[in-house]
């Protein structure tokens, strides 16, 4: 398997943009996790999906972000609009019971100027 | 609620020198304990994790980590390290159950000197 693989690596976008981040699991997979990291903050939890089913999403900051998983093989992660403080790097995780781990894809570094 | 605290957010070492990264947690139901490694532009990689049985976990590139309940903690040890080693060093829980939703500590930096 590839693993989590995600898209785009970077992002660079103005304020006041949309930015759309996208995410694979790993095929037979039924967690998946996004999860931001920035240097004052560290890793933040932000949705957690199970069987496609949004599960948690107390970590999301604001109405501005918004995650769907349409089937067990891609989500989404959606900021619009996008501000200058919503720079970081953007994880998307995968687990399943039978491996009792997450397994991370390489993560998308956005910047909003 | 869980929480995890990494003391050191940076720790410097010799190459071939001995080194211990602390981690302590804090948690009302029994958790699983886990170490990812990031290496500079990249994801989160396992170390190792620990689920039950033996309290000393041995990970990948020669990494072991003992947990003791009573302390709280889950510190990370390596007896020789090389400059490969340099990386962040998370440790994170999760609750016993299947999802496997980790909460991180706020890492600890190793820089390996020649």
């Amino acid at each position: 398997d590839a693993g989590v693989i995600q898209s785009p690596r970077h992002e660079v976008t103005e304020m006041g943009q949309e930015v759309t981040l996208r995410c694979k699991p790993i095929s037979g997979h039924n967690s998946l996790f996004w999860y931001r990291q920035t240097m004052m903050r560290g890793l933040e939890l932000l949705i957690y999906f199970n069987n496609n089913v949004p599960i948690d999403d107390s970590g999301m900051p604001e109405d501005r972000f918004s995650a769907k998983m349409p089937n067990a093989s891609f989500s989404t992660l959606k900021i619009q609009p996008s501000e200058p403080r919503d720079s970081a790097v953007y994880f998307c995780a995968s687990s399943s019971t039978a491996n009792t781990e997450a397994f991370f894809g390489q993560g998308t570094r956005l910047t909003v100027v | 609620a869980q929480s995890v605290t990494q003391l050191d957010s940076q720790v410097p070492v010799f190459e071939e020198a001995p080194v211990e990264l602390r981690c302590n947690y804090s948690s009302s139901v029994s958790v699983y304990l886990f170490w990812y490694v990031q290496y500079p532009n990249q994801g989160l990689q396992l170390l190792l994790k620990y689920l039950s049985g033996s309290t000393l976990v041995k990970g990948i590139n020669g990494f072991e980590a003992e947990f003791n309940k009573s302390q709280t903690s889950f510190h990370l040890r390596k007896p020789s390290v090389h400059i490969s080693d340099t990386a962040e060093y998370f440790c994170a829980v999760s609750k016993m159950d299947s999802s496997y939703k980790l909460i991180f500590g706020s890492g600890t930096r190793l820089l390996v000197r020649p």
